[in-house]
């Protein structure tokens, strides 16, 4: 049982938007900074969305994430079918001092 | 490049211990908080273990508490992860981690940099 939720699976059209939700508490979510990483199959993670809402260099801008209270979102826009993969969000928590992940969310290109 | 290169991994019988490794190369590992973050197989990312820059700060998962230790040594630019009574759920690629520099909200929670993992396996 994560401590962040996603949904297990989400699923788009190549060319179409798709979201995936992450939802915590105040005391991880809604007081700290939110990442998201995209995981290809067979590869290791890599870092998509860094403090909420930014991207590293070679990300693309279809990629995009908010955050409102205690719950973050991840937004792609243009899906391709390279795109699909297991996606985390991932935060601090300081009731635990720990970091948390969510359980992840596989993305499946129609 | 960032490269991180972990080593050390394979089987070991429950209650079994095994040492991690992870070399890193092409930034100056010695300014960076380091992790280790675990994946069971099939399963989602689970973080394990943090360590901050000068090695003086260190941080646990309660699941490794006290079974595990994170350190690392900055003339080799190596970070450790020392496992002792390991269990079956113990069982999962372990992967080293980099945090980004300091200056970036929430660097010290945050990972911009991932090695390739190693399998650890803890079976009889």
């Amino acid at each position: 049982q994560s401590v962040l939720t996603q949904p297990p699976s989400v699923s788009a059209a190549p060319g179409q938007k798709v979201t995936i939700s992450c939802s915590g508490s105040s005391s991880n979510i809604g007081n700290n900074y939110v990442c998201w990483y995209q995981q290809l199959p067979g590869t290791a993670p890599k870092l998509l969305i860094y403090e909420n809402n930014k991207r590293p260099s070679g990300i693309p801008d279809r990629f995009s994430g908010s955050k409102s209270g205690a719950s973050a979102t991840l937004g792609i826009t243009g899906v391709q079918t390279g795109d699909e993969a297991d996606y985390y969000c991932g935060t601090w928590d300081s009731s635990l001092s720990a970091v948390v992940f969510g359980g992840g969310t596989k993305l499946t290109v129609l | 490049e960032v490269q991180l290169v972990e080593s050390g991994g394979g089987l070991v019988q429950p209650g079994g211990s095994l040492r991690l490794s992870c070399v890193a190369s092409g930034f100056t590992f010695s300014n960076y908080w380091m992790h280790w973050v675990r994946q069971a197989p099939g399963k989602g990312l689970v973080w394990v273990s943090r360590i901050n820059s000068d090695g003086g700060y260190t941080n646990y998962a309660d699941s490794v508490k006290g079974r595990f230790t994170i350190s690392r040594d900055n003339a080799k630019n190596t970070l450790y992860l020392q496992m002792n009574s390991l269990r079956a759920e113990d069982t999962a690629v372990y992967y080293c981690v980099r945090s980004p520099a300091p200056g970036y909200s929430g660097y010290d929670y945050s990972f911009d940099y991932w090695g390739q993992g190693t399998l650890v396996t803890v079976s009889s």
